[in-house]
């Protein structure tokens, strides 16, 4: 059974700073790992998509990589801004799980200016 | 596209009675996803349809709990009768199939309150 482990649960950082977001995962036969960002009273908004053949994919300030064999994604987001702050999410579907995702706890951000 | 819809998008109701909760995937998409979200147990996947067909009902919490997707656009999940222990934010997502499993894309969810 597919585990997903976020750390920190809770992280805040003046703006500006270059952050890392950890996620780890059981189950090395993953199909892929998706990030999402929730903010208060929201839905999740999908950030990046990795497939289990990629090794990292980046949009805009984000950038997430992905290693199977130590069972580890990160999410690392350049010159953070306030606008960052929410719940940053991790989730894995694998081989056992087909398409249902496994989702971390989250880590809640907070970007002060 | 208007993404995923769900309604309604706050429901407060008395112990005992009825809920039922909507959804409209996104067009072309054949996967549909039922997640609850709590404080204490996180995301939780409830149950999910490819191509209106169930295909894995195991997070269903109890019998009070059913889902359907009658058609390719419509999906509803019933709670029969609620309990305060219901209470959470209930969460459609939807995706489209490949060989591989592809990103979902959620809608605002349903904010539930059982008293």
């Amino acid at each position: 059974k597919q585990e997903v482990t976020q750390i920190p649960a809770a992280l805040s950082v003046p703006e500006g700073e270059n952050l890392v977001l950890n996620c780890s995962f059981t189950d090395s036969a993953i199909y892929n790992l998706q990030w999402f960002r929730q903010d208060p009273g929201k839905g999740l908004t999908s950030l990046l998509l990795i497939q289990s053949s990629q090794r990292e994919q980046t949009s805009g300030r984000l950038n997430a990589s992905l290693d199977k064999s130590s069972g580890r994604s990160t999410l690392y987001i350049a010159a953070s801004q306030p606008g960052d702050s929410a719940t940053y999410l991790c989730a894995a579907s694998s081989e056992t799980s087909g398409s249902r995702l496994t989702f971390g706890e989250g880590t809640q951000l907070t970007v002060n200016p | 596209d208007a993404g995923v819809i769900q309604s309604p998008r706050h429901e407060v109701t008395e112990m005992g009675q009825e809920v039922t909760l909507r959804c409209k995937p996104i067009s072309g998409h054949d996967y549909l996803f039922w997640y609850r979200q709590t404080m204490m147990r996180g995301l939780e996947l409830l149950i999910y349809f490819n191509n209106n067909v169930p295909i894995d009902d195991s997070g269903m919490p109890e019998d009070r709990f059913s889902a359907k997707m009658p058609n390719a656009s419509f999906s509803t999940l019933k709670i029969q009768p609620s309990e305060p222990r219901d209470s959470a934010v209930y969460f459609c997502a939807s995706s489209y199939s490949g060989t591989v499993p592809s990103e979902q894309y959620f809608g605002p969810g349903t904010r539930l309150t059982v008293t």
